[in-house]
């Protein structure tokens, strides 16, 4: 298997719920990234794991927990979502962080919230 | 704070007629300017990547050019399969992608 990884592709739950989102990775890259994509909206991004050290949480509100445990694995812990956060969660990679490495991306995770 | 637009929002097309999408952006320090496809249902896939201005890219259909304040994606003799949403990303140095919201073009065939 090449590329990056997601599942579960759809998710439903509701907002007391406890769930995980799941990524992996098989280009041998060393940074891995959440993103957050809702309808008419630019990507926003979310966390992001240099050799399995998180570098970058943008303000996101701790109902989301990341993990990292290596640098090919990287999840996405849920609990307690409001129906906002209904969303596209998509997960990506690159061989190092920033600085003109493009990105490769998952399919993405579809999360309704109810 | 680094800005990215992108126009129009969505544009139809008819099989063959060619067109040009607009990427608009401001940021200090520009590392990279990146354009995207993503089809629905899925993450965006990369095309092209520009580093200066007065640079250009071609794939298939596909030609990228940049300006210090702006890029182009021009589209030639498109097709129904060229149907997607198009993402424009800068790169500043020492920070991290910004996006733009998107065209969505649709070729009608």
């Amino acid at each position: 298997e090449t590329g990056v990884t997601q599942t579960p592709r759809h998710l439903v739950m509701g907002m007391t719920n406890k769930k995980s989102l799941k990524c992996e990775q098989h280009l041998g890259h060393n940074a891995m990234y959440w993103y957050k994509q809702s309808a008419k909206k630019p990507l926003e991004l979310m966390f992001v794991y240099s050799l399995e050290e998180r570098v970058e949480n943008n303000s996101v509100p701790s109902r989301f927990s990341p993990e990292c445990p290596n640098s090919s694995h990287l999840f996405l812990h849920l609990h307690t979502l409001q129906p906002e956060d209904s969303a596209l969660y998509l997960c990506a990679s690159s061989q190092v962080p920033r600085d003109r490495e493009k990105l490769f991306f998952g399919s993405g995770t579809q999360l309704s919230v109810l | 704070e680094d800005q990215v637009t992108q126009s129009p929002e969505a544009l139809r097309l008819q099989e063959g007629e060619s067109s040009s999408l607009n990427c608009s952006y401001t940021v200090s320090g520009l590392r990279g300017l990146f354009w995207y496809r993503q089809d629905p249902g899925k993450g965006p896939e990369f095309l092209f990547t520009l580093y200066s201005a007065g640079e250009e890219k071609e794939k298939e259909r596909l030609k990228a050019t940049l300006t210090k304040k702006e890029s182009f994606l021009h589209i030639t003799a498109p097709k129904p399969e060229d149907s997607a949403t198009y993402l424009c990303a800068v790169q500043a140095r020492g920070q991290n992608f910004v996006f733009g919201p998107g065209t969505r073009l649709s070729v009608l065939p």
